[in-house]
């Protein structure tokens, strides 16, 4: 079984739609992270959370939101969404404890497009 | 901001060795990652560096200079399979920041 899995894979839906997207994790890491990817623009943070009770706002937070249900689950939100969100987002995880690096561990991906 | 630098594309050939830049801004690093990225897959860890110097993996290694904000990522023996996009990231107040990536070509 895959370590850290996104549900959806593909979505594609209407503009003002509400949309969520969901990320788990049995690495059993503190750290939980979304980002988005275009092409020509790389990853980009959009949230992180560095345990249940820490949320933080990333580079592009704007017209997102997120909810740490449980260490191990971490979703994201497009409240109302719009054609330029189209994009492939990724869910990562790390662990950063005793000699840990902090290494980030990605989910395969949900591609999302708006219509 | 930070800004991370790198080739947006390169080609070789199979059996190879070809070197993937990699430049950032210095202050508040710490720590350089690599990840590998195959079209439409998410990104895989290929590997850090905290310290100068090269650190080698089979056929990767990676280097980093601390006083320059370089770094490169050096691919040895190209196979086909090595056809992919490169990331750099810079690991910086608790967070990654990516550069927008290499696309390596390798071609038979």
């Amino acid at each position: 079984d895959a370590d850290v899995t996104q549900t959806p894979r593909n979505r594609i839906t209407k503009t003002g739609k509400r949309i969520m997207l969901e990320c788990s994790q049995t690495k059993g890491h503190d750290r939980m992270y979304w980002y988005r990817q275009d092409p020509g623009l790389g990853l980009r943070l959009i949230y992180y959370s560095f345990d249940v009770k820490d949320i933080n706002k990333g580079e592009i937070s704007d017209g997102y939101s997120v909810s740490r249900q449980a260490q191990a689950k971490f979703s994201l939100s497009l409240e109302s969404a719009i054609p330029n969100q189209t994009a492939l987002y990724f869910c990562a995880t790390s662990d950063f404890s005793g000699i840990s690096t902090d290494t980030q561990y990605f989910g395969p991906g949900t591609r999302l497009t708006v219509l | 901001g930070q800004n991370i630098d790198q080739p947006t594309e390169m080609t070789a050939t199979e059996g190879a060795i070809v070197q993937i830049n990699c430049t950032y801004q210095t202050s508040g690093f710490n720590g350089l990652f690599w990840y590998q990225q195959h079209a439409g897959e998410a990104p895989t860890f290929l590997s850090y560096n905290v310290l100068d110097g090269l650190e080698e993996k089979g056929r990767f290694s990676s280097f980093l200079s601390r006083s320059k904000g370089y770094s490169y990522l050096l691919l040895k023996e190209l196979q086909m399979k090595d056809s992919a996009s490169y990331l750099c990231a810079d690991h910086n107040t608790d967070k990654l920041i990516f550069g927008t990536g290499t696309r390596l070509q390798v071609f038979p």
